[in-house]
Formats: structure tokens, C-alpha cells, sequence
């Protein structure tokens, strides 16, 4: 069974680029996370979908940051517009029972 | 608001040896669970134990187990008979229940390096 997938694993933006991350959520799981981990913030709650509909964007910067989930089998998180401090290491989590969340490995984004 | 902390940066250890890893979390809910994650040295996160408030019993796998004491909100993680590639960072987390989801607050990591 193949775990958490995410595309692509790392990528390189210049400023005022758009990145766009993908995440494919384990089989059957009704829950996908987003988290962003940096040395400075550690491990952040971004946003959270449930049965691909939004339920908490709480984590989410206000601006610039956008995530969907259009179907089942992938999310993508938007950033327009990067900037240096968006540098950093965002992960893809899915849940069956919203308990144990199962991590992806992660893209590491770099904005020059 | 939910708040995890782990003071311990760092822990080393010999192999075969107990290690004993400290969280403490601040929390208003009644109901809550808490987790433990390894973060390898690939990045590569992966989901350990779990212990729910409501339960008195101290969760266990494999050679993971925790030390719950609720009255001090902590919760422990002990691993026994360690093993070199047990050198990882350790993330204690918390997922509340409320209105808006079941997202996870992560305390800091601790570092563990076991050496032969």
C-alpha cells in the first residue's frame, strides 16, 4: 500500500513566482493535512480538508496561500508570489479516523 | 490555546540502552490525544504511539511505551533496547477536539543519537 505521496520532492522558485505543491493522500483516507516545517517555526499547521471539503484554515497566511482538494486522490497547496521566508520543508498528512495522521516526505520549496 | 513543549534538545544514549523522552501540554479540552513521531534523518516522519486522555492505561508498541501522568500533563515517551536507528528527532503532538478539526500542535523535537 503505498503511503503518502508528494510531488515534486523539491523545488526552486525565484521571487514572485508561483509554486504549486501536490499531495495524493493514502487510499480511503477522508482526511488531508497540510503542514510546513521550518528550523525558526518548527512544525506548523496549515490547512485541513475532510472528505475534500475545506473544514480549518486557521494556519494558513493570509495572504498568497491557497489550498484545494478537487478530488479524492490529490491536493495541491498554491503560493503565489514567493518569498524568501516561504523557503521551507511542506507536508502532506491523510487520516482514516482523524487520529493518527500518516506523513508524506515532504517538498522542500526554496525561493531565491 | 494548545501548547506542547519539549525541553529536551537533545539525548544521547548506548546502544541497547532505556531512553526516557519528556512533553508536557497545555490544553482546555477534557478529551484530547496525544501522539509521538520520529523524524528520520531523511526527513521521512512516521507516526509511533498514541495515548488518549480518557484511557488510564499507558499505551505501548514494540519497544515504545509512554509514561502518562495526566494531573501534570505530561506524557513521556520511553524507548527500551535501543537501537542505532533509533537515532531520530522525537515530536510529541496533541490534537484537540474542537469545532473546527483535528489538526495536530507539534512540540519542538528532541534529538536522539544512539551510539554503539
Amino acid at each position: 500500500n503505498a503511503g503518502v505521496i508528494q510531488t515534486p520532492r523539491h523545488k526552486v522558485t525565484g521571487k514572485g513566482q508561483e509554486a504549486t505543491l501536490w499531495c495524493e493522500p493514502i487510499s480511503g483516507h477522508s482526511a488531508v493535512f497540510w503542514y510546513r516545517q521550518t528550523i525558526v517555526q518548527g512544525l506548523e499547521f496549515l490547512t485541513y480538508f475532510r472528505n475534500q471539503a475545506p473544514i480549518d484554515d486557521s494556519g494558513m497566511p493570509k495572504e498568497r496561500f491557497s489550498a484545494q482538494m478537487p478530488n479524492q486522490s490529490h491536493s495541491t497547496l498554491k503560493i503565489q508570489s514567493t518569498q524568501p521566508q516561504d523557503s521551507a520543508v511542506y507536508l502532506c498528512a491523510s487520516s482514516l479516523d482523524s487520529y493518527e495522521q500518516y506523513f508524506g516526505p515532504g517538498t522542500r520549496l526554496t525561493v531565491l | 490555546a494548545q501548547k506542547v513543549t519539549q525541553t529536551q534538545t537533545s539525548i544521547s544514549v548506548v546502544e541497547k540502552t532505556t531512553v526516557t523522552m519528556d512533553c508536557v501540554y497545555e490544553t482546555r479540552d477534557s478529551s484530547y490525544f496525544l501522539f509521538w513521531y520520529k523524524q528520520t534523518a531523511s526527513g521521512e516522519i512516521v507516526f509511533l504511539i498514541r495515548q488518549d486522555s480518557y484511557k488510564k492505561e499507558n499505551a505501548t508498541v514494540g519497544h515504545y511505551s509512554l509514561n502518562f501522568q495526566k494531573p501534570k500533563s505530561s506524557i513521556g515517551l520511553i524507548i527500551t533496547a535501543t537501537q542505532i536507528e533509533d537515532s531520530a528527532v522525537y515530536f510529541c503532538a496533541m490534537r484537540e477536539r474542537d469545532n473546527m478539526g483535528y489538526k495536530l500542535t507539534f512540540g519542538t523535537g528532541t534529538s536522539l543519537l544512539v551510539d554503539p
